[in-house]
């Protein structure tokens, strides 16, 4: 079946514009992950939901940042006011399993660069 | 908190030559311990991975041993390809938490 897909795989913007990044997770995955990963760094976690509800968002940088769920599938990463410490590949995963030790699929990315 | 530390890359290797990147960590409780690998214009994938003490994890000739009493997960390959050039992550969750710590990344090139 289909992996986790995300779009736009590249997205160039303006410093404080409004950016939308897409996540379409494997069917009947119910937790789903936003992690950044700037150049040179490992991903780093920003929010998990557990169905349409987001579980943990401890890992947002601040209030710019927003995600939703609306039907517990896509999820959309939603930043306002962008800045260009904003750049960076944004990587959405999906499990079946929680917590812990269950395997996440990863996407292949949303590269965010911010002029 | 907890944190996950690799060896600094990269790291260039003749094929068949065998391969360490070493992985500690930091963390309270007993975490569950993972290697995940990103291919050049893939996502990342899960590698391998050890839930508990003196756990060995295997997987595409990779194994790396969870050692509670050096809190390390060190990946190991005995004779690397060219196709195993990647970039390799150690990660760690603890066991009743949801989110993934991961490390830097090794950057990994094989040459024929």
């Amino acid at each position: 079946g289909a992996g986790v897909s995300q779009t736009p795989s590249n997205k160039v913007t303006e410093k404080g514009k409004y950016v939308e990044l897409r996540c379409d997770p494997i069917s009947g995955h119910t937790a789903l992950y936003w992690y950044r990963q700037s150049l040179g760094q490992g991903p780093e976690f920003l929010i998990y939901f557990q169905g349409t509800g987001a579980a943990d968002d401890s890992g947002l940088p601040n209030d710019r940042f927003f995600a939703v769920r609306p039907e517990g599938s896509v999820s959309t990463l939603k930043i306002q006011r962008t800045e260009r410490g904003d750049s960076a590949v944004y990587l959405c995963a999906s499990s079946s399993q929680v917590p812990s030790a269950g395997e996440l699929f990863f996407g292949e990315g949303s590269r965010l660069t911010v002029l | 908190g907890n944190s996950v530390t690799q060896m600094e890359g990269p790291v260039t290797l003749s094929e068949e030559a065998f391969l360490t990147i070493n992985c500690t960590y930091t963390a309270t409780g007993y975490p569950s311990l993972f290697w995940y690998v990103q291919y050049p214009g893939e996502g990342l994938q899960l590698l391998l991975k050890a839930t508990k003490a003196d756990d060995k994890g295997s997987n595409k000739g990779f194994e790396a041993t969870y050692r509670k009493e050096t809190t390390s997960f060190h990946l190991e390959k005995g004779s690397v390809q060219v196709s195993d050039s990647a970039v390799y992550f150690c990660a760690l969750t603890k066991t009743s938490g949801s989110r993934l710590t991961f490390g830097e990344g090794t950057q990994l090139t094989v040459n024929p």
